[in-house]
Protein backbone atom coordinates (compact mmCIF):
# COMPACT_ATOMS: atom_id res chain seq x y z
CA UNK A 1 0.00 0.00 0.00
CA UNK A 2 1.14 3.41 -0.98
CA UNK A 3 2.13 5.74 2.55
CA UNK A 4 3.46 9.11 2.61
CA UNK A 5 4.65 10.31 6.02
CA UNK A 6 5.42 14.09 7.25
CA UNK A 7 6.99 13.56 10.53
CA UNK A 8 6.67 17.33 11.66
CA UNK A 9 3.43 19.66 12.24
CA UNK A 10 5.55 22.29 12.56
CA UNK A 11 8.76 23.83 11.37
CA UNK A 12 10.17 26.90 12.44
CA UNK A 13 12.35 29.33 10.90
CA UNK A 14 14.44 32.13 10.79
CA UNK A 15 13.47 34.96 8.09
CA UNK A 16 16.83 34.75 5.64
CA UNK A 17 17.79 31.21 7.48
CA UNK A 18 17.14 27.73 4.81
CA UNK A 19 14.41 25.40 5.68
CA UNK A 20 13.65 22.02 5.23
CA UNK A 21 10.21 20.41 5.48
CA UNK A 22 10.17 16.37 5.32
CA UNK A 23 8.49 13.74 3.41
CA UNK A 24 9.18 10.12 3.66
CA UNK A 25 7.12 7.72 1.36
CA UNK A 26 6.10 3.85 0.48
CA UNK A 27 5.43 3.09 -2.75
CA UNK A 28 5.81 -0.84 -4.32
CA UNK A 29 6.67 0.69 -7.47
CA UNK A 30 8.23 3.79 -8.52
CA UNK A 31 7.09 6.78 -7.03
CA UNK A 32 5.75 9.79 -8.63
CA UNK A 33 6.17 12.71 -5.84
CA UNK A 34 4.77 16.43 -5.53
CA UNK A 35 4.70 18.91 -3.26
CA UNK A 36 1.70 21.49 -2.53
CA UNK A 37 1.15 24.78 -0.53
CA UNK A 38 -2.35 25.72 0.96
CA UNK A 39 -2.34 29.30 2.60
CA UNK A 40 -4.83 30.22 4.67
CA UNK A 41 -8.50 29.13 3.86
CA UNK A 42 -6.87 28.63 -0.25
CA UNK A 43 -6.83 25.34 -2.03
CA UNK A 44 -3.63 23.17 -2.27
CA UNK A 45 -1.22 25.14 -4.94
CA UNK A 46 1.49 23.00 -6.75
CA UNK A 47 4.96 23.66 -5.92
CA UNK A 48 6.76 20.94 -7.83
CA UNK A 49 7.12 17.26 -8.56
CA UNK A 50 9.62 14.57 -9.34
CA UNK A 51 8.95 12.22 -12.22
CA UNK A 52 12.01 10.87 -12.92
CA UNK A 53 15.30 12.19 -13.84
CA UNK A 54 17.83 14.47 -11.81
CA UNK A 55 16.99 13.70 -8.26
CA UNK A 56 17.07 17.73 -7.30
CA UNK A 57 13.46 19.20 -8.99
CA UNK A 58 13.20 22.61 -8.87
CA UNK A 59 9.96 24.30 -8.13
CA UNK A 60 7.79 27.58 -8.00
CA UNK A 61 8.87 30.30 -5.56
CA UNK A 62 12.59 29.16 -5.24
CA UNK A 63 11.64 25.77 -3.73
CA UNK A 64 13.83 22.61 -4.50
CA UNK A 65 13.25 19.41 -3.48
CA UNK A 66 15.74 16.20 -3.69
CA UNK A 67 15.02 12.67 -4.23
CA UNK A 68 16.52 10.04 -2.15
CA UNK A 69 15.34 6.66 -3.00
CA UNK A 70 17.66 4.84 -0.58
CA UNK A 71 16.28 6.97 2.22
CA UNK A 72 12.52 7.22 0.12
CA UNK A 73 12.56 10.66 1.21
CA UNK A 74 11.55 13.80 -0.77
CA UNK A 75 12.24 16.68 1.14
CA UNK A 76 11.15 19.94 0.47
CA UNK A 77 13.98 22.79 0.25
CA UNK A 78 14.60 26.93 0.04
CA UNK A 79 18.14 28.74 0.74
CA UNK A 80 16.68 31.39 2.11
CA UNK A 81 13.40 31.51 3.45
CA UNK A 82 10.81 34.33 3.26
CA UNK A 83 8.08 35.70 5.51
CA UNK A 84 5.64 35.02 2.77
CA UNK A 85 6.47 31.23 2.58
CA UNK A 86 4.68 30.66 5.87
CA UNK A 87 1.71 27.99 5.03
CA UNK A 88 0.83 24.32 5.08
CA UNK A 89 2.77 22.49 3.03
CA UNK A 90 1.81 19.31 1.59
CA UNK A 91 3.68 15.80 -0.03
CA UNK A 92 1.54 13.52 -1.88
CA UNK A 93 2.71 10.39 -3.86
CA UNK A 94 1.29 8.04 -6.16
CA UNK A 95 3.25 4.88 -7.83
CA UNK A 96 4.24 5.68 -11.35
CA UNK A 97 2.02 4.52 -14.38
CA UNK A 98 -0.83 3.52 -12.13
CA UNK A 99 -3.97 4.65 -12.26
CA UNK A 100 -3.76 4.69 -8.64
CA UNK A 101 -5.01 7.80 -6.75
CA UNK A 102 -2.56 10.65 -4.87
CA UNK A 103 -2.28 9.68 -1.57
CA UNK A 104 -1.35 13.10 0.92
CA UNK A 105 0.99 13.62 4.07
CA UNK A 106 -0.80 15.17 7.06
CA UNK A 107 0.71 18.52 6.35
CA UNK A 108 3.58 20.67 7.71
CA UNK A 109 3.30 23.81 8.82
CA UNK A 110 5.39 26.31 8.25
CA UNK A 111 6.51 29.49 10.36
CA UNK A 112 8.98 32.03 8.86
CA UNK A 113 9.74 34.73 11.79
CA UNK A 114 11.36 38.29 11.08
CA UNK B 1 -6.74 28.67 -7.81
CA UNK B 2 -7.37 29.50 -11.55
CA UNK B 3 -9.53 27.17 -13.71
CA UNK B 4 -11.70 25.60 -10.76
CA UNK B 5 -14.56 27.46 -9.10
CA UNK B 6 -16.02 26.06 -6.34
CA UNK B 7 -19.05 27.73 -4.44
CA UNK B 8 -20.21 28.94 -1.73
CA UNK B 9 -17.11 29.59 0.29
CA UNK B 10 -19.13 29.38 3.42
CA UNK B 11 -21.75 26.80 4.19
CA UNK B 12 -23.97 25.87 7.23
CA UNK B 13 -25.81 22.99 7.71
CA UNK B 14 -29.19 22.40 9.97
CA UNK B 15 -29.02 18.98 11.22
CA UNK B 16 -31.03 16.64 9.23
CA UNK B 17 -30.48 18.82 5.97
CA UNK B 18 -28.91 17.89 2.83
CA UNK B 19 -26.66 20.65 0.90
CA UNK B 20 -24.86 20.67 -2.22
CA UNK B 21 -21.37 22.00 -2.90
CA UNK B 22 -20.60 23.47 -6.05
CA UNK B 23 -17.45 22.72 -8.46
CA UNK B 24 -16.99 24.15 -12.14
CA UNK B 25 -13.81 23.94 -13.82
CA UNK B 26 -13.04 25.13 -17.14
CA UNK B 27 -9.59 23.23 -17.87
CA UNK B 28 -10.91 20.62 -20.29
CA UNK B 29 -10.18 17.88 -17.71
CA UNK B 30 -11.30 14.63 -17.73
CA UNK B 31 -10.99 13.94 -13.99
CA UNK B 32 -12.25 15.46 -11.00
CA UNK B 33 -12.12 14.98 -7.14
CA UNK B 34 -13.17 15.98 -3.55
CA UNK B 35 -10.96 15.73 -0.45
CA UNK B 36 -12.03 16.76 3.21
CA UNK B 37 -9.45 18.57 5.19
CA UNK B 38 -9.93 17.88 8.67
CA UNK B 39 -6.73 19.84 10.44
CA UNK B 40 -4.18 17.22 11.21
CA UNK B 41 -5.37 15.11 9.11
CA UNK B 42 -4.18 15.75 5.92
CA UNK B 43 -6.43 15.58 2.84
CA UNK B 44 -8.76 12.31 2.42
CA UNK B 45 -10.56 11.62 -0.85
CA UNK B 46 -14.54 11.17 -0.73
CA UNK B 47 -15.27 10.66 -4.25
CA UNK B 48 -13.44 10.60 -8.31
CA UNK B 49 -14.64 10.67 -11.73
CA UNK B 50 -12.44 9.94 -14.51
CA UNK B 51 -15.21 10.62 -17.19
CA UNK B 52 -18.59 12.33 -17.46
CA UNK B 53 -21.59 9.83 -15.69
CA UNK B 54 -18.75 7.80 -14.47
CA UNK B 55 -17.75 7.97 -10.39
CA UNK B 56 -16.10 6.04 -7.75
CA UNK B 57 -15.96 5.77 -4.33
CA UNK B 58 -12.68 7.39 -2.28
CA UNK B 59 -11.61 6.26 1.34
CA UNK B 60 -14.16 8.39 2.92
CA UNK B 61 -17.40 8.22 1.21
CA UNK B 62 -20.58 7.38 3.51
CA UNK B 63 -22.52 10.28 3.78
CA UNK B 64 -21.91 11.65 0.82
CA UNK B 65 -23.20 11.78 -3.04
CA UNK B 66 -21.82 12.99 -6.75
CA UNK B 67 -23.20 13.58 -10.02
CA UNK B 68 -20.89 13.77 -12.90
CA UNK B 69 -23.08 14.99 -15.65
CA UNK B 70 -21.30 17.43 -17.49
CA UNK B 71 -17.42 17.15 -18.43
CA UNK B 72 -17.23 20.62 -16.29
CA UNK B 73 -19.11 20.00 -12.99
CA UNK B 74 -19.02 17.36 -10.03
CA UNK B 75 -20.78 18.22 -7.44
CA UNK B 76 -20.86 16.95 -3.93
CA UNK B 77 -23.68 16.73 -1.69
CA UNK B 78 -23.52 16.46 1.78
CA UNK B 79 -26.12 14.16 3.36
CA UNK B 80 -27.95 14.23 6.40
CA UNK B 81 -26.20 10.76 7.34
CA UNK B 82 -23.35 12.23 7.49
CA UNK B 83 -22.96 12.74 11.06
CA UNK B 84 -19.61 14.76 11.39
CA UNK B 85 -20.01 17.22 8.11
CA UNK B 86 -17.94 20.17 9.45
CA UNK B 87 -15.03 20.63 7.57
CA UNK B 88 -13.17 22.25 4.76
CA UNK B 89 -13.86 20.89 1.11
CA UNK B 90 -11.55 21.04 -1.55
CA UNK B 91 -12.26 20.06 -5.14
CA UNK B 92 -9.40 19.12 -7.23
CA UNK B 93 -9.06 18.17 -11.59
CA UNK B 94 -6.49 16.53 -13.46
CA UNK B 95 -6.08 16.02 -17.20
CA UNK B 96 -7.03 12.19 -17.04
CA UNK B 97 -6.95 9.52 -13.54
CA UNK B 98 -3.66 7.95 -15.01
CA UNK B 99 -0.32 8.21 -13.35
CA UNK B 100 1.34 10.32 -16.01
CA UNK B 101 3.88 12.81 -15.79
CA UNK B 102 1.28 15.36 -17.11
CA UNK B 103 -1.43 14.62 -14.47
CA UNK B 104 -1.23 17.35 -11.59
CA UNK B 105 -3.84 17.92 -9.73
CA UNK B 106 -5.59 21.41 -9.75
CA UNK B 107 -7.66 22.95 -6.92
CA UNK B 108 -10.16 25.05 -6.02
CA UNK B 109 -10.18 27.61 -2.88
CA UNK B 110 -12.46 25.14 -1.16
CA UNK B 111 -15.75 25.55 0.84
CA UNK B 112 -16.36 25.66 4.83
CA UNK B 113 -18.67 23.40 5.93
CA UNK B 114 -19.98 24.30 9.23
CA UNK B 115 -23.09 22.47 11.31
CA UNK B 116 -25.86 24.89 13.10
Amino acid sequence: AQSVAQPEDQVNVAEGNPLTVKCTYSVSGNPYLFWYVQYPNRGLQFLLKYITGDNLVKGSYGFEAEFNKSQTSFHLKKPSALVSDSALYFCAVREGGSQGNLIFGKGTKLSVKP
Amino acid sequence: DGGITQSPKYLFRKEGQNVTLSCEQNLNHDAMYWYRQDPGQGLRLIYYSQIVNDFQKGDIAEGYSVSREKKESFPLTVTSAQKNPTAFYLCASSISLGGTAKNIQYFGAGTRLSVL
